[in-house]
């Protein structure tokens, strides 16, 4: 079974500084995909970065980058230069392989991020 | 750019009611899924919908709920019979067929029971 595990219940992080979140995962498929997605307090979901299984370079979005190291099995989101809108809930989650077409997201519980002034 | 849009944002109803939440994925999507986030957990999968047919549903998902496309662009959500633990955020989400297979999700809708 596939599970995801976020061990950072709350972070601390100095506007303008980096801050990494830690995500780590288990599966026994060889194909799958994980991502980041941010939740404000005002409750949407938002896409920040998806990285794949077969994925050889590390994925990077803008000021979001994955530290994707398969072998230890984790997917790290990194946040450079970090801005007090950044502060919210960070969910970790993986995705199974194509085949299955249920698309069933499994969900960390979430690492809240403060961004201080 | 395109996104999925949910109604209402917050509902609240009488325990034992029934509730429909709306939702209008992204237009060339063929891909549309319900998931549930009760308060201070994780998000949970319910339901796939894919060709006007249910492709899985976890255990949440029983009798009392159910999903349809009735227009070919609204996706909906009933919840027959309301119970107290279902007050939760209700989140609509649909994917394309594009590489990544990256989920959109709506701003969802928010069902406070009563």
């Amino acid at each position: 079974a596939q599970k995801i595990t976020q061990t950072q219940p709350g972070m601390f992080v100095q506007e303008k500084e980096a801050v990494t979140l830690d995500c780590t995962y288990d599966t026994s498929d060889q194909s799958y995909g994980l991502f980041w997605y941010k939740q404000p307090s005002s409750g949407e979901m938002i896409f920040l970065i998806y990285q794949g299984s077969y994925d050889e370079q590390n994925a990077t979005e803008g000021r979001y980058s994955l530290n994707f190291q398969k072998a230890r099995k984790s997917a790290n989101l990194v946040i450079s230069a970090s801005q007090l809108g950044d502060s919210a809930m960070y969910f970790c989650a993986m995705r199974p392989p194509w085949a299955d077409s249920s698309y069933k997201l499994i969900f960390g519980s979430g690492t809240r991020l403060l961004v201080r002034p | 750019e395109p996104e999925v849009t949910q109604t209402p944002s917050h509902q609240v109803t009488q325990m034992g009611q029934e509730v429909i939440l709306r939702c209008v994925p992204i237009s060339n999507h063929l891909y549309f899924y319900w998931y549930r986030q009760i308060l201070g957990q994780k998000v949970e999968f319910l339901v796939s919908f894919y060709n006007n047919e249910i492709s899985e549903k976890s255990e949440i998902f029983d009798d009392q709920f159910s999903v349809e496309r009735p227009d070919g662009s609204n996706f909906t959500l009933k919840i027959r019979s309301t119970k107290l633990e279902d007050s939760a955020m209700y989140f609509c989400a649909s994917r394309g067929t594009g590489s990544t297979g990256e989920l959109f999700f709506g701003e969802g809708s928010r069902l406070t029971v009563l």
